[in-house]
């Protein structure tokens, strides 16, 4: 059973702080990564994508992938109450399937 | 900017009433997708769909669901004979490749079986 696991949260971080979320993943046979943002009864929102060990940044936010690790991590810089959200991981095989983690609630206090 | 759509937003049908759920893709797409989320759970992959065929789908689909590309534009899932564990958001995707590329996610339809 190929898992993608988050620790739930909720993760609080005081606004204008980095909140770093954390993914762990079972297939070594995934090729990318996604991390999507969820706000409550909507759906899924591309944040990022990253398909090669390091560092890929975007604006406010850094994904980060070490696949010997099998570990993908998402920093958000200056946290803003907007950001408060649902974060979900998903890997993928080469091919269609999306395997989702359970989503880490992230709490941005002002 | 393109994006994808999904209709109804919201659908309550009685336990054993077929349900056909509708997507327009991003235009330009070539694989499309059905995952679903039950209330608090994650997101499961349902289905997805190339060049009208099944591509891959989840032990979740079994004969009661199937799935559609009636025209150039839209993608159906139908429930045939829906259950009570049939309640939960249904999203539609859709990617212009396969493989690494990303997925776009529609707002989703909210089916309630009672």
């Amino acid at each position: 059973q190929k898992e993608v696991e988050q620790n739930s949260g909720p993760l609080s971080v005081p606004e204008g702080a980095i909140a770093s979320l954390n993914c762990t993943y079972s297939d070594r046979g995934s090729q990318s990564f996604f991390w999507y943002r969820q706000y409550s009864g909507k759906s899924p929102e591309l944040i990022m994508s990253i398909y090669s060990n390091g560092d890929k940044e975007d604006g406010r936010f850094t994904a980060q992938l070490n696949k010997a690790s099998q570990y993908v991590s998402l920093l958000i810089r200056d946290s803003q109450p907007s950001d408060s959200a649902t974060y979900l991981c998903a890997a993928a095989e080469y091919g269609n399937k999306l395997v989702f983690g359970a989503g880490t609630i992230l709490r941005v206090k002002s | 900017e393109p994006e994808v759509t999904q209709t109804p937003s919201h659908q309550v049908t009685q336990m054993g009433q077929e349900v056909i759920l509708r997507c327009v893709p991003i235009s330009n797409h070539l694989y499309f997708y059905w995952y679903r989320q039950i209330l608090g759970q994650k997101v499961e992959f349902l289905v997805s769909f190339y060049n009208n065929e099944i591509s891959e789908k989840s032990e979740i689909f079994d004969d009661q669901f199937s799935v559609e590309r009636p025209d150039g534009s839209n993608f159906t899932l139908k429930i045939r004979s829906t259950k009570l564990e049939d309640s939960a958001m249904y999203f539609c995707a859709s990617s212009l490749l396969a493989g690494t590329e990303t997925q776009y996610f529609g707002p989703g339809t909210r089916l309630l079986v009672l």
